[in-house]
């Protein structure tokens, strides 16, 4: 592994279903983040994680959930999705929490229908 | 509230230059990032600010006037390549990122 990976890349999934994103780290990086990108709005952060053990919550937290059991793993849970969380998802990654140069995962669409 | 402000789409020629500009209002701030992103990928870091004056390196400059919350991307002898969305982020007291919605910036040969 080099960087960030994200899985799966894309995903067609039933309104109601539950559904982890999996997000993995190879650098070490304490901090870690998730983002949904939708046409024509900036990147907005659903959940961080300053550190292995520690989450907060980002500017659009409902309906997500993320656990951080340790340094290098950083799952995405939809418990039950919905149509309006049909997006692209990114993990990324920094130092740390404070300078925050953020290394982006590929990103996995998610289609909730 | 905080809020990015930037140029929705912007038209130029190859071997020229662009400037794109961003304005920022946030609670607080810690410097200011320009990320590039091209079309179905990942963003990807390209310079950081966080006092006021012009960073070089390379053919990509970025400018912050922390005291008018205005910041610019200068791109100069544009590649085809260059073809891609610009996003800025600032970074608020709790050293979050507030996002842009991005630029995209059209390169025409």
């Amino acid at each position: 592994i080099a960087g960030i990976t994200q899985a799966p890349t894309s995903q067609i999934l039933a309104a109601g279903r539950r559904m982890t994103l999996r997000c993995t780290q190879d650098m070490r990086h304490n901090a870690m983040y998730w983002y949904r990108q939708d046409l024509g709005l900036g990147l907005r952060l659903i959940h961080y994680s300053n550190t292995a053990g520690t989450t907060g919550k980002g500017e659009v937290p409902d309906g997500y959930s993320v656990s951080r059991a340790n340094t290098d793993d950083f799952p995405l849970t939809l418990a039950s999705a919905v149509p309006s969380q049909t997006s692209v998802y990114f993990c990324a990654s920094s130092v740390d929490g404070t300078y925050n140069e953020q290394f982006f995962g590929p990103g996995t669409r998610l289609t909730v229908l | 509230g905080q809020n990015i402000d930037q140029p929705t789409e912007m038209t130029a020629t190859e071997g020229a230059i662009v400037q794109i500009n961003c304005t920022y209002q946030t609670s607080g701030f810690n410097g200011l990032f320009w990320y590039q992103q091209h079309a179905g990928e990942a963003p990807t870091f390209l310079s950081y600010n966080v006092l006021d004056g012009l960073e070089e390196k390379g053919r990509f400059s970025s400018f912050l006037s922390r005291s008018k919350g205005y910041s610019y991307l200068l791109l100069k002898e544009l590649q085809m390549k260059d073809s891609a969305s610009y996003l800025c982020a600032a970074q608020d007291s709790n050293y979050q990122l507030i996002w842009g919605a991005g630029t995209k910036l059209i390169i025409k040969p």
